[in-house]
């Protein structure tokens, strides 16, 4: 079956550009996650949905970052005015509950690259 | 807080060499282990994890055992192959919130030669 998708898988944009990532979750998933991954580093939690709820925000590095899942599969984060510093992989999960010991499915990521 | 270290790659083997990578953890209470591993070019995928102590979670000849006592949860396999050249994350799940976002450690580059 199809795994989790990401768009674009590359990104480029200039400094202060804002940007939209999409995700598409494994059908029927409850959970949906998003992570950073600079360069080098391992992932790093940013937020966390449940189906269309966000309960989980805390993440997120400035009030620049934005995510939304308004009918409970697709999502979407959003950069406005992007820094240079927000150049990483950014990296959605999702999982069919929430509980600690579910396997979260990863989607390939979105290189971002901030000019 | 909650944390993971695992050891710094990257590792360089022959093939049907034996495997250790390191990962220690830091957590309150009981979190789950797991080790994802990412192929060139692909997305993260799990190779194995481990809900409870003294759990060994295996998959494709790769072993761990989580270990409370020395909070620790390394991996293992005995002979590699040039396919298991890879970055290998461990990570645990956060039992802070009740979603389990993981934690991940800084991840091991493998390199295996023929």
């Amino acid at each position: 079956g199809a795994g989790v998708s990401q768009s674009p898988r590359y990104k480029v944009a200039k400094r202060g550009q804002d940007v939209a990532l999409r995700c598409d979750p494994i059908s029927g998933h409850v959970s949906l996650f998003w992570y950073q991954q600079a360069l080098g580093q391992g992932p790093e939690f940013l937020t966390y949905f449940q189906n269309e709820a966000q309960l989980d925000k805390s993440g997120l590095p400035s009030d620049r970052f934005f995510a939304e899942r308004p009918e409970g599969s697709v999502s979407t984060l959003k950069i406005q005015r992007t820094q240079q510093e927000d150049s990483a992989v950014y990296l959605c999960a999702s999982s069919h509950r929430d509980r600690s010991y579910n396997e979260q499915f990863f989607g390939p990521g979105t290189r971002l690259t901030v000019l | 807080g909650n944390s993971v270290t695992q050891m710094e790659g990257p590792v360089t083997l022959s093939e049907e060499a034996f495997l250790t990578i390191n990962c220690t953890y830091t957590a309150t209470g009981y979190p789950s282990l797991f080790w994802y591993v990412q192929y060139p070019g692909e997305g993260l995928q799990l190779l194995l994890k481990a809900t409870k102590a003294d759990d060994k979670g295996s998959n494709k000849g790769f072993e761990a055992t989580y270990r409370k006592e020395t909070t620790s949860f390394h991996l293992e396999k005995g002979s590699v192959q040039v396919s298991d050249s890879a970055v290998y994350f461990c990570a645990l799940s956060d039992n802070t919130r009740s979603q389990g976002n993981l934690i991940f450690g800084k991840g091991t580059k493998l390199s295996v030669k023929p």
